[in-house]
């Protein structure tokens, strides 16, 4: 069965610190796999995507991710975090037109 | 670009009533999804269509929900009765394409029913 886990319910970091949200999923092929950030009251906006190529993928906002088929993982990276970061961010596996998603990391950043 | 549109934003009702949230997907995406965030069950996935038709409704949880979309700009999801349990946010996304493709959100509907 397909199913998506992000370890972390709650991280914390301070502003300019960097930053690794983790995410591992199970699936039976080749995965899509998704980064969403959702902020308070508003809906998931899509970070970045893995479809195939290259591991390394870049998003918006200096977001980036890598796919690591040996460990089944898809962790969000970034150097350097904002204040503006703040949020909830969901790793999101993909099959059959469907995403599966995990239960969500919420970031809270300190000044 | 207008994104996906969801109405109402907020909705207070009382058990019992009927309850109809309603989607404006973006123009010339041909699937849509409807989905529900609780903090209990997180993000679950209700229903989606493929160019208007329902092809998994397996996540709508009872009968009391029902979601169509008579055309490719519409849908509506319905709760009949609404019950305290159905309180929640709820979330329309569409995308396009074959297969897999990025899913872009509305900003949702918070629905409580007292």
């Amino acid at each position: 069965a397909q199913s998506v886990t992000q370890p972390d319910i709650h991280i914390t970091v301070s502003e300019g610190a960097s930053l690794e949200l983790r995410c591992n999923y199970s699936y039976g092929a080749t995965p899509y796999l998704f980064w969403y950030v959702q902020s308070p009251g508003q809906g998931l906006q899509l970070l970045l995507k893995y479809f195939s190529g290259d591991t390394l993928v870049q998003g918006i906002k200096g977001f980036e991710a890598e796919f690591k088929r040996s460990q089944s993982s898809f962790n969000l990276r970034k150097p350097s975090v904002h204040w503006s970061d703040a949020a909830e961010y969901f790793c999101a596996v993909g099959g059959y037109n469907k995403l599966i998603f995990g239960a969500g990391t919420r970031l809270a950043v300190h000044p | 670009d207008a994104g996906v549109i969801q109405s109402p934003r907020h909705e207070v009702t009382e058990m019992g009533q009927e309850v109809t949230l309603r989607c404006k997907p973006i123009s010339g995406h041909n699937s849509l999804f409807w989905y529900r965030q609780t903090m209990m069950r997180g993000l679950e996935l209700l229903i989606y269509f493929n160019n208007n038709v329902p092809i998994d409704d397996s996540g709508m949880p009872e009968d009391r929900f029902s979601a169509k979309m008579p055309n490719a700009s519409f849908s509506t999801l319905k709760i009949q009765p609404s019950e305290p349990r159905d309180s929640a946010v709820y979330f329309c996304a569409s995308s396009s394409g074959q297969g897999v493709q990025p899913q872009h959100f509305g900003d949702g509907t918070r629905l409580s029913i007292l």
